[in-house]
């Protein structure tokens, strides 16, 4: 069974430091993609960043990049120089590659302090 | 370009009223979805349109019904509602790049049943 695990109900971080949000993931398609989305207090789901299974390098978006671990089925998202408006739920999800069923974990509150 | 809408933003209803969320998208994605979010949880997929034409059951679907109206439009019908359908809906699209299946999503219907 598929299955998307974010271990951290909330995360703490300084402005301008650097956060790493952990997900693990579990799956039997042969190739899949990994995606982190984002959502601010007003509700909207924001992508920011997204990883096939087959990719050589990390993903970078930004200030984003996605440390892919791939024998240890982990996908964390790495936030660096945090800012006040990286406030929010964050979202790891995954999916079968050019497939329809994306199943998301329950999510990482970050809070950024001043 | 306005992206995904979804009307109404909010609804109230009774146990056993029937409604219809809309979805539309004007960035002609072939695939389009619908998640309800809980709290607490990650999205749940409750049916997708691969295509125009078709529509496939999700992880969630019993007490729904979807309509792929045209490319554009996806409707969510719940027939006869129940306190348990209280969530938060989101419509979502997604057009493969590079067998990436971003999906962008809409603002979110929040519906309370009572």
């Amino acid at each position: 069974a598929q299955k998307i695990t974010q271990t951290q109900p909330g995360m703490f971080v300084q402005e301008k430091e650097a956060v790493t949000l952990d997900c693990t993931y579990d799956t039997s398609d042969p190739s899949y993609g990994l995606f982190w989305y984002k959502q601010p207090s007003s509700g909207e789901m924001i992508f920011l960043i997204y990883q096939g299974s087959y990719d050589q390098q990390n993903a970078t978006e930004g200030r984003y990049s996605l440390n892919f671990q791939k024998a240890r089925k982990s996908a964390n998202l790495v936030i660096s120089a945090s800012q006040l408006g990286d406030s929010a739920m964050y979202f790891c999800a995954m999916g079968p590659t050019g497939g329809f069923k994306t199943i998301f974990g329950a999510g990482t509150r970050l809070f950024v302090k001043a | 370009n306005a992206g995904v809408t979804q009307t109404p933003k909010f609804q109230v209803l009774k146990t056993g009223q029937s409604m219809t969320l809309q979805c539309a998208q004007d960035m002609n994605h072939n695939s389009m979805y619908w998640y309800r979010q809980d709290p607490g949880m990650g999205l749940r997929l409750i049916y997708y349109s691969a295509s125009e034409g078709t529509t496939d059951k999700g992880e969630v679907p019993n007490g729904y019904n979807v309509s792929r109206l045209n490319k554009r439009e996806f409707s969510l019908r719940l027939e006869s509602a129940a306190p348990s359908q209280t969530s938060v809906y989101f419509c979502a699209s997604s057009e493969a790049k590079a067998y990436q299946e971003t999906q962008y999503f809409g603002p979110g219907t929040r519906l309370l049943v009572l």
